[in-house]
């Protein structure tokens, strides 16, 4: 199994600019989870999940963030337009079924924006 | 919400010794309690969890102890090694069907050869 799969890794750019993260969750998990890590606010958790189905957008900070899960095996994380502030690792986790299992965490994209 | 506080922020012991991080949460109901390890530019991992009908629970040199009546959980970590410098995050769920984690700030423990 090839885990989490996280692009880009690392991400530049300019304020103002659209930024898309991209994750694919571990295949026969059901629930995709996507975090923010700042050394601010630790791990905050922005959205997840299940079934494709957006269920908890509370900690979406903004509506310039958004999240989508066309289908089982993607997601992605947009943010339009970019400020400096939302500079962070953006991860995104996967975890089967609704008992007591693991998330696992993909490797993060490291999100600049100047 | 849940807020899970987490104590220390930093800690240094010398290989060999013992470490134990500190985490209290305010919902209840939760009733999963995972730990994360996370080392420099890395994913957090998953080291050991608890879930709440359980007081204790041991995985070679690392123990998780819970009190629910307190609303706090502790890591151990015996016999410290170089590669336990990491950065561990506690973590509480909740009992819905998500069981969305709702994590602690962290600790940064270095381990002194």
């Amino acid at each position: 199994d090839a885990g989490v799969i996280q692009s880009p890794r690392h991400e530049v750019t300019e304020m103002g600019q659209e930024v898309t993260l991209r994750c694919k969750p571990i295949s026969g998990h059901d629930y995709l989870f996507w975090y923010r890590q700042t050394m601010m606010r630790g791990l905050e958790l922005l959205i997840y999940f299940n079934n494709n189905v957006p269920i908890d957008d509370s900690g979406m900070p903004e509506d310039r963030f958004s999240a989508k899960m066309p289908n089982a095996s993607f997601s992605t994380l947009k943010i339009q337009p970019s400020e400096p502030r939302d500079s962070a690792v953006y991860f995104c986790a996967s975890r089967r079924g609704q008992g007591f299992y693991e998330q696992y965490f993909g490797p993060g994209t490291r999100l600049t924006v100047t | 919400g849940e807020n899970v506080e987490q104590h220390p922020s930093t800690l240094s012991v010398q290989e060999g010794d013992s470490a134990v991080i500190k985490c209290t949460y305010s919902d209840s109901a939760s009733n999963y309690f995972p730990w994360y390890k996370q080392e420099l530019g890395k994913r957090p991992q998953l080291i050991i969890d608890i879930r709440s009908n359980v007081g204790e629970k041991k995985d070679q040199r690392i123990a998780v102890t819970l009190n629910k009546t307190a609303k706090h959980f502790s890591l151990h970590i015996t016999e410290t090694q170089p590669e336990d410098s990491a950065v561990y995050f506690c973590a509480a769920s909740d009992s819905g069907s998500a069981r969305q984690l709702t994590f602690g700030s962290g600790t940064q423990l270095t381990v002194l050869p």
